[in-house]
């Protein structure tokens, strides 16, 4: 199995709400990260989890938490979030070890978020 | 600190060449080139390293030229399927897992 895998593929939630996205993969890749990605624009590197581990947080705001249940899973819970927090939310993976030198990156399709 | 992309776009018709720069004002431990077409994960194409090692696709050429901190990608005989959005990313520092993509370059082939 070489790919990613994200649910759900579009998500539709008001201001109030408490949902989360769920991320996938079993490559064996000991690195997964979150990105939120603009139209026409680029990801922006959200977290960062290595062995399961936090080791990224780019100053998200908190009604973003990231967790990490297992090398193989990577889940985003989103509450009260905002308008401007719809985007596109990408979740990638990557073989790193500590020193190593190749840290290409397999993106998942994403979840296209929609805050009403 | 985002690299610089150029040419923001290009338009090609089918067979014919284009490169695609990125540049950064910081020192690079590696550069990662990324195509994402419309509606699609961005899909992995080449990742260069600091010392001159490469991994990519075969189809694929890149440079890497430390001294300027620049990087291009190298797309010949361009096929439809080449449209789409090129991205680079660069990493400051080995190991540090953060990658800081550049606005895209976006492509366009044309029968």
């Amino acid at each position: 199995d070489t790919e990613v895998t994200q649910t759900p593929k579009h998500l539709v939630m008001g201001m109030t709400n408490k949902k989360s996205l769920k991320c996938e993969q079993h490559m064996g890749h000991r690195a997964m990260y979150w990105y939120k990605q603009k139209a026409k624009k680029p990801p922006e590197l959200m977290f960062v989890y290595s062995y399961e581990k936090l080791s990224i947080n780019e100053s998200v705001p908190s009604r973003f938490s990231p967790e990490c249940p297992n090398s193989s899973l990577l889940n985003l819970h989103l509450h009260a979030l905002q308008p401007e927090d719809s985007a596109l939310y990408l979740c990638a993976s990557s073989p790193w070890t500590s020193g190593s030198s190749y840290n290409e990156q397999f993106f998942g399709p994403g979840t296209r978020l929609t805050v009403l | 600190q985002q690299p610089v992309q150029s040419p923001q776009a290009v338009i090609l018709r089918e067979g014919e060449d284009a490169v695609i720069n990125c540049s950064s004002s910081k020192a690079l431990y590696s550069v990662h080139w990324y195509r994402q077409k419309h509606g699609e994960a961005p899909v992995f194409l080449m990742i260069l390293l600091k010392g001159g090692e490469q991994k990519g696709h075969e189809k694929i050429s890149a440079s890497f030229n430390e001294k300027k901190q620049q990087s291009s990608l190298y797309l010949t005989a361009s096929q439809l399927s080449y449209s789409g959005t090129y991205f680079c990313g660069t990493e400051v520092q080995g190991g540090s897992e953060k990658l800081v993509f550049g606005k895209g370059t976006k492509l366009t082939v044309n029968p």
